[in-house]
């Protein structure tokens, strides 16, 4: 059974960087069928999709956030990464990563069907 | 991209139904069939419900149905059990490898 489990700082200043990494047990991240994503959600808000990387090591981005968010995959070590620069307090948020069995290109997008547990970061000022 | 717009709560009685619309524009779910609804409890993940407009993963009760016209999808939920509150969000491909979800609408049982 294929899990995902987030790791990172609960806490990162203002102005600085915010890293987290997905690993991934239970299967491969190297699947051809899937993209890797990154989904947050702000306390008392709704969900906000970050981006992906797929097994080429594609990456997609939310355009709102496109400039300060990096996603990148290591194939050697089946996880994934999240780097976003530059935050403030609107970053805060649960960050979780996020299957998604989606290839819109080849015609078929079936959501983001497993989910890491999710973990909180607070950005302080 | 803007966030697909739902309502923020809809409610029903155990065995009644509520439908939850999510509507946005021609970029996005007026124009893909990638439309997917998702279930959140309290402090847990999302559980995705529907992919596709109208497909329900295995092990998703069929009280639960997708449907779509122009801009606007729909979620509903029929026979409503206590166990059906939470919050509900939609989520539409956008276009160029981007997606969008919707604001989220709280379902209460009364």
């Amino acid at each position: 059974q294929l899990q995902l489990q987030e790791s990172g700082p609960g806490l990162v200043k203002a102005s600085e960087t915010l890293s987290l990494i997905c690993s991934v047990s239970g299967g491969s991240i190297s699947s051809s069928s899937y993209y890797w994503d990154w989904i947050r959600q702000p306390p008392g808000k709704g969900l906000e999709w970050i981006g992906g990387v797929d097994y080429t090591e594609r990456t997609h981005y939310n355009p709102s956030l496109k400039g300060r968010v990096t996603i990148s995959g290591d194939l050697s070590k089946n996880q994934f990464s999240l780097t976003l620069t530059s935050v403030t307090a609107a970053d805060t948020a649960v960050y979780w990563c996020a299957r998604h069995r989606s290839r819109p290109y080849s015609g078929y997008d079936l959501g983001f069907d497993l989910w890491g547990p999710g973990t909180l970061v607070s950005v302080s000022s | 991209q803007s966030a697909l717009t739902q309502p923020p709560s809809a409610s029903g009685s155990p065995g009644q139904s509520v439908t939850i619309s999510c509507t946005g524009t021609g970029n996005d779910i007026g124009t893909y069939k990638w439309v997917s609804w998702y279930q959140q409890r309290p402090g847990k993940a999302p559980k995705v419900l529907i992919y596709e407009v109208s497909e329900r993963p295995s092990g998703v009760p069929d009280r639960f149905s997708g449907s779509k016209s122009g801009n606007t999808a729909s979620l509903t939920v029929s026979g409503l059990q206590d166990e059906d509150e939470a919050d509900y969000y939609c989520c539409s491909y956008a276009g160029s490898n981007n997606w969008v979800f919707g604001t989220g609408t709280k379902v209460t049982v009364l």
